[in-house]
Protein backbone atom coordinates (compact mmCIF):
# COMPACT_ATOMS: atom_id res chain seq x y z
CA UNK A 1 0.00 0.00 0.00
CA UNK A 2 1.34 3.27 -0.74
CA UNK A 3 1.99 5.91 1.92
CA UNK A 4 1.19 9.76 2.01
CA UNK A 5 3.35 11.44 -0.65
CA UNK A 6 4.57 14.61 -0.58
CA UNK A 7 6.38 17.24 -2.83
CA UNK A 8 8.54 19.10 -2.91
CA UNK A 9 11.14 17.78 0.17
CA UNK A 10 13.31 20.47 0.01
CA UNK A 11 12.29 24.58 -1.02
CA UNK A 12 14.03 27.49 -0.07
CA UNK A 13 12.65 30.76 -0.64
CA UNK A 14 13.41 34.39 0.07
CA UNK A 15 10.74 36.04 2.41
CA UNK A 16 8.07 37.25 1.04
CA UNK A 17 7.92 34.99 -1.72
CA UNK A 18 5.09 32.38 -2.44
CA UNK A 19 5.57 28.66 -2.20
CA UNK A 20 3.09 25.59 -2.03
CA UNK A 21 3.13 22.20 -0.88
CA UNK A 22 1.24 19.14 -2.03
CA UNK A 23 0.19 15.89 -0.42
CA UNK A 24 -1.66 13.02 -1.86
CA UNK A 25 -3.42 10.98 0.94
CA UNK A 26 -3.27 7.23 1.58
CA UNK A 27 -6.14 5.76 -0.63
CA UNK A 28 -9.52 5.83 0.67
CA UNK A 29 -8.44 7.76 3.73
CA UNK A 30 -10.86 10.58 3.98
CA UNK A 31 -9.39 12.36 6.50
CA UNK A 32 -6.37 15.03 5.68
CA UNK A 33 -3.75 17.29 7.62
CA UNK A 34 -1.93 19.55 7.20
CA UNK A 35 1.07 20.26 10.84
CA UNK A 36 3.97 22.80 10.96
CA UNK A 37 7.09 21.51 13.13
CA UNK A 38 9.58 23.71 14.09
CA UNK A 39 13.03 22.26 15.01
CA UNK A 40 13.01 21.59 18.19
CA UNK A 41 8.75 21.51 18.50
CA UNK A 42 6.50 18.85 18.41
CA UNK A 43 4.24 19.52 15.07
CA UNK A 44 1.18 21.82 15.43
CA UNK A 45 -2.34 21.37 13.10
CA UNK A 46 -2.76 23.90 10.70
CA UNK A 47 -5.57 22.63 9.04
CA UNK A 48 -7.90 19.23 9.34
CA UNK A 49 -9.80 18.52 5.83
CA UNK A 50 -12.93 15.70 6.30
CA UNK A 51 -13.16 14.50 2.84
CA UNK A 52 -13.25 17.84 1.16
CA UNK A 53 -14.91 20.22 3.87
CA UNK A 54 -12.70 21.96 6.57
CA UNK A 55 -13.00 20.69 10.09
CA UNK A 56 -10.28 22.81 11.91
CA UNK A 57 -8.49 25.66 11.22
CA UNK A 58 -7.91 27.85 14.16
CA UNK A 59 -4.14 27.84 13.81
CA UNK A 60 -4.43 28.55 10.75
CA UNK A 61 -2.07 31.85 9.74
CA UNK A 62 -5.14 33.01 7.25
CA UNK A 63 -3.31 36.04 6.10
CA UNK A 64 -0.52 34.26 4.69
CA UNK A 65 -1.73 30.26 4.65
CA UNK A 66 -4.14 28.75 2.55
CA UNK A 67 -5.05 25.01 1.85
CA UNK A 68 -7.47 23.18 -0.24
CA UNK A 69 -8.78 19.93 -1.02
CA UNK A 70 -10.91 20.59 -3.84
CA UNK A 71 -11.76 16.85 -4.85
CA UNK A 72 -11.64 15.14 -1.41
CA UNK A 73 -8.43 13.51 -2.36
CA UNK A 74 -4.79 15.67 -2.66
CA UNK A 75 -4.63 18.81 -1.26
CA UNK A 76 -2.24 22.11 -1.74
CA UNK A 77 -0.82 23.88 1.20
CA UNK A 78 0.35 27.58 0.39
CA UNK A 79 2.39 30.08 1.83
CA UNK A 80 1.96 33.62 0.53
CA UNK A 81 4.11 36.14 1.55
CA UNK A 82 6.73 33.77 3.20
CA UNK A 83 7.82 35.57 6.84
CA UNK A 84 11.21 34.09 8.17
CA UNK A 85 9.29 32.55 11.09
CA UNK A 86 7.62 30.17 8.51
CA UNK A 87 10.74 28.03 8.17
CA UNK A 88 9.54 24.57 9.22
CA UNK A 89 8.69 21.00 8.02
CA UNK A 90 5.45 20.46 7.01
CA UNK A 91 4.02 17.71 7.55
CA UNK A 92 0.45 16.00 5.88
CA UNK A 93 -1.01 13.20 7.58
CA UNK A 94 -4.25 11.21 6.40
CA UNK A 95 -6.46 8.86 8.28
CA UNK A 96 -9.23 6.48 7.60
CA UNK A 97 -11.61 8.79 9.20
CA UNK A 98 -11.92 11.55 12.21
CA UNK A 99 -11.92 8.58 14.41
CA UNK A 100 -10.91 8.72 18.36
CA UNK A 101 -9.30 5.35 18.00
CA UNK A 102 -7.17 5.59 14.60
CA UNK A 103 -3.50 6.79 14.12
CA UNK A 104 -2.21 9.20 11.69
CA UNK A 105 0.01 7.78 8.63
CA UNK A 106 2.50 10.44 7.74
CA UNK A 107 4.30 11.80 5.00
CA UNK A 108 8.13 12.08 5.17
CA UNK A 109 7.13 16.09 5.30
CA UNK A 110 8.30 19.42 2.75
CA UNK A 111 11.28 20.70 4.78
CA UNK A 112 10.62 25.17 4.19
CA UNK A 113 13.76 27.09 4.27
CA UNK A 114 13.02 31.11 4.01
CA UNK A 115 15.82 33.54 3.83
CA UNK B 1 -7.77 21.78 27.53
CA UNK B 2 -6.58 18.41 26.73
CA UNK B 3 -2.83 18.10 26.47
CA UNK B 4 0.56 16.16 26.99
CA UNK B 5 3.56 17.15 28.52
CA UNK B 6 7.50 15.38 27.86
CA UNK B 7 9.79 16.70 30.82
CA UNK B 8 13.02 15.76 29.04
CA UNK B 9 14.51 17.24 26.69
CA UNK B 10 16.71 14.32 25.86
CA UNK B 11 16.97 11.20 27.46
CA UNK B 12 20.72 9.13 27.03
CA UNK B 13 20.53 5.66 27.80
CA UNK B 14 23.33 2.69 26.83
CA UNK B 15 22.58 -0.13 24.69
CA UNK B 16 21.01 -3.14 26.21
CA UNK B 17 19.58 -0.91 28.83
CA UNK B 18 16.15 -0.82 29.91
CA UNK B 19 14.56 2.99 28.61
CA UNK B 20 11.70 5.04 30.02
CA UNK B 21 10.48 8.03 27.81
CA UNK B 22 7.88 10.34 29.99
CA UNK B 23 4.55 11.33 29.09
CA UNK B 24 2.17 12.82 31.10
CA UNK B 25 -1.85 14.29 30.17
CA UNK B 26 -4.02 16.49 30.67
CA UNK B 27 -7.43 15.17 29.92
CA UNK B 28 -11.21 15.76 30.74
CA UNK B 29 -12.85 12.05 29.94
CA UNK B 30 -11.21 8.83 29.10
CA UNK B 31 -8.32 9.64 27.64
CA UNK B 32 -6.97 8.92 23.66
CA UNK B 33 -2.94 8.50 24.27
CA UNK B 34 -0.64 7.90 21.03
CA UNK B 35 3.38 7.52 20.84
CA UNK B 36 4.96 8.47 17.71
CA UNK B 37 8.24 7.93 16.48
CA UNK B 38 10.35 10.59 14.26
CA UNK B 39 13.83 9.48 12.52
CA UNK B 40 16.07 11.90 10.82
CA UNK B 41 14.91 13.43 7.49
CA UNK B 42 11.46 11.39 8.11
CA UNK B 43 7.68 11.83 8.64
CA UNK B 44 6.37 10.64 12.37
CA UNK B 45 5.39 6.89 12.70
CA UNK B 46 3.05 5.25 14.52
CA UNK B 47 4.10 2.97 17.86
CA UNK B 48 1.33 2.60 20.12
CA UNK B 49 -1.90 3.84 21.42
CA UNK B 50 -4.13 3.14 24.42
CA UNK B 51 -7.77 3.27 24.05
CA UNK B 52 -9.16 1.43 26.94
CA UNK B 53 -8.46 -1.74 28.75
CA UNK B 54 -5.05 -3.22 29.39
CA UNK B 55 -3.15 -0.50 31.12
CA UNK B 56 0.18 -2.08 29.67
CA UNK B 57 0.10 -1.52 25.74
CA UNK B 58 2.47 -3.22 23.34
CA UNK B 59 3.43 -1.60 19.66
CA UNK B 60 5.99 -1.96 16.72
CA UNK B 61 9.98 -2.39 17.55
CA UNK B 62 9.37 -4.00 21.10
CA UNK B 63 7.92 -0.87 22.44
CA UNK B 64 5.59 -0.97 25.18
CA UNK B 65 3.90 2.00 27.24
CA UNK B 66 2.05 2.00 30.99
CA UNK B 67 -1.62 4.13 31.18
CA UNK B 68 -1.03 4.90 34.95
CA UNK B 69 -4.72 6.68 35.53
CA UNK B 70 -3.71 7.89 39.01
CA UNK B 71 -0.42 9.56 37.73
CA UNK B 72 -1.93 10.58 34.97
CA UNK B 73 0.78 9.48 32.83
CA UNK B 74 1.48 7.16 29.52
CA UNK B 75 5.30 6.61 29.82
CA UNK B 76 6.90 4.64 27.08
CA UNK B 77 9.08 2.02 27.66
CA UNK B 78 11.97 -1.07 26.24
CA UNK B 79 13.20 -3.81 28.43
CA UNK B 80 16.52 -3.40 26.36
CA UNK B 81 17.57 -0.46 23.99
CA UNK B 82 19.10 -0.68 20.31
CA UNK B 83 21.11 1.95 19.14
CA UNK B 84 19.14 2.16 16.00
CA UNK B 85 15.85 3.04 18.45
CA UNK B 86 17.45 6.55 18.64
CA UNK B 87 15.00 9.03 17.61
CA UNK B 88 12.71 11.83 18.40
CA UNK B 89 9.37 10.57 19.90
CA UNK B 90 7.01 12.60 20.62
CA UNK B 91 3.50 11.57 23.09
CA UNK B 92 0.02 12.51 22.13
CA UNK B 93 -3.32 13.26 22.82
CA UNK B 94 -6.91 13.32 21.18
CA UNK B 95 -8.68 16.33 21.81
CA UNK B 96 -12.48 15.99 21.43
CA UNK B 97 -14.62 19.17 20.37
CA UNK B 98 -17.40 19.93 19.33
CA UNK B 99 -17.69 18.47 15.55
CA UNK B 100 -14.84 16.68 15.85
CA UNK B 101 -11.39 15.82 17.64
CA UNK B 102 -7.48 16.64 16.67
CA UNK B 103 -4.43 15.19 17.84
CA UNK B 104 -2.58 17.58 20.11
CA UNK B 105 1.51 16.34 20.31
CA UNK B 106 3.74 17.11 22.63
CA UNK B 107 7.15 19.01 22.50
CA UNK B 108 9.04 15.52 22.07
CA UNK B 109 11.97 13.37 23.53
CA UNK B 110 15.54 13.11 21.89
CA UNK B 111 16.46 9.66 22.52
CA UNK B 112 20.14 9.06 22.47
CA UNK B 113 20.93 5.19 22.61
CA UNK B 114 25.41 5.05 23.15
CA UNK B 115 26.65 1.73 21.77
Amino acid sequence: EAGVAQSPRYKIIEKRQSVAFWCNPISGHATLYWYQQILGQGPKLLIQFQNNGVVDDSQLPKDRFSAERLKGVDSTLKIQPAKLEDSAVYLCASSERDSLTGELFFGEGSRLTVL
Amino acid sequence: AQSVAQPEDQVNVAEGNPLTVKCTYSVSGNPYLFWYVQYPNRGLQFLLKYITGDNLVKGSYGFEAEFNKSQTSFHLKKPSALVSDSALYFCAVRRIYSSASKIIFGSGTRLSIRP
